[in-house]
Parts: C-alpha cells; structure tokens; sequence
C-alpha cells in the first residue's frame, strides 16, 4: 500500500518535448507538493496545492504547469522541455495545520532531457 | 547567508558508532525541526521531529534542538551499515501554509 506513488519513475526525453508526471497520495492528506532535487542533492519547493487551490508558486518557470484534480492527485506537465530540468522530481503531501507540517514523500521521478 | 546549513559529508565511521549530524540556520522564526533520511535514489523519508527546543528519544536516534544558537543535532546510536544513507535536517516556522526549508543533506557511511 504505496502511501505517495509518482509515474513514472524514469522519464528520458528530448529537449523541446512535453512531458507530463502524475502523483496519487492515499493518505487522506489535504495538501500535495512537488520539489525538484538537482545534482547536488538540494530539495527545492516548487508549488504547493491545497484542497486542489494553489497556495505555494515558488519561481519556476511557466513552462511547467501543474494540476490537481483533486486532493488526491497533483499532476506536474513540463512544456518544451530543456537540459536544465534534468533532475529528480518529488511529490509529497501532508495534512496542512498550525504545526510541524510534516510531509510525506513519493519514490521521485528521475527526468533526463538530451 | 543560507537559510539553513548543512555540512553535505560524506561522514564515514565504523559500525556501531555514534554518530552526530548537524544544521544551523538562520531564520529565528523556525519552531518545527524535522530530520529525514533519504536512500539512494529514494525518496526522503521522515524520521522524527521536535517542537522548539529540547531533545526527543525514538529508538537509537535522538534528535536535539538549542533554538538560542539556532542549531540542532541528530545523534545516531550504535549505528549500522543500514543506516547508510543522507540525512536531511528541515524546519517551518508553522503557521499557516509554511513550507518546509531544507538543508542540502549529509551522506553517512556506515561501515561493518
């Protein structure tokens, strides 16, 4: 019983194409996320849904649109996609309150873009 | 100055040590620190966390908080090959839609 699942798990494309990641949490939980790991290992927030509203749109380019059909889903599409989006994508959910916010993370999605 | 700083290793030690894992930070506004341990190519997973300062106990791991000089601590006891893996400290300040700051991670090798 996968808490958090991402698909898919390896992404390999060209630069220019447009790809598109989807994240499912079983947790009940009422706010998704998706951050970016690059090579060096740093985790960075890129948005933040909660009950399908846009509560956290850190500086990302517009190219990359995500959509969250419903609590239980955020979905991440990356339009025209170039080298430096290589790198592993979270999704990750908790149960937003006043408090620790602690979030639960899927298995990541490794994009490479030649 | 980052926000939160993390020495990214790699820290190698024996089995059975004790190890410490260290973050400082900077934002007085932190209450909420979290540790996460992440495995090769996994995701991070959370560990513990603890609410403004003190110390917490779960098992072989202690998590540790000193809010006056902004640095908290994870000590691993009797530590394993197992335990091999990068440690990422994480904090919020915990109201309303906070988000999580994370450091860059420590890599742990445990060797037998």
């Amino acid at each position: 019983d996968t808490a958090v699942s991402q698909t898919p798990k390896y992404l390999v494309t060209q630069m220019g194409n447009d790809k598109s990641i989807k994240c499912e949490q079983n947790l009940g939980h009422d706010t998704m996320y998706w951050y970016k790991q690059d090579s060096k290992k740093f985790l960075k927030i890129m948005f933040s849904y909660n009950n399908k509203e846009l509560i956290i749109n850190e500086t990302v380019p517009n190219r990359f649109s995500p959509k969250s059909p419903d609590k239980a889903h955020l979905n991440l599409h990356i339009n025209s996609l170039e080298l430096g989006d290589s790198a592993v994508y979270f999704c990750a959910s908790s149960q937003l309150r006043t408090g620790a916010n602690e979030q639960f993370f899927g298995p990541g999605t490794r994009l490479t873009v030649l | 100055q980052k926000e939160v700083e993390q020495d990214p290793g790699p820290l190698s030690v024996p089995e059975g040590a004790i190890v410490s894992l260290n973050c400082t930070y900077s934002n007085s506004a932190f209450q909420y620190f979290m540790w996460y341990r992440q495995y090769s190519r996994k995701g991070p997973e959370l560990l513990m966390y603890t609410y403004s300062s003190g110390n917490k106990e779960d098992g072989r791991f202690t998590a540790q908080v000193d809010k006056s000089s902004k640095y908290i601590s994870l000590f691993i006891r009797d530590s394993q090959p197992s335990d091999s893996a990068t440690y990422l400290c994480a904090m919020s300040a915990g109201s309303g839609y906070s988000t999580l700051t994370f450091g860059k991670g420590t890599m742990l090798l445990v060797s037998p």
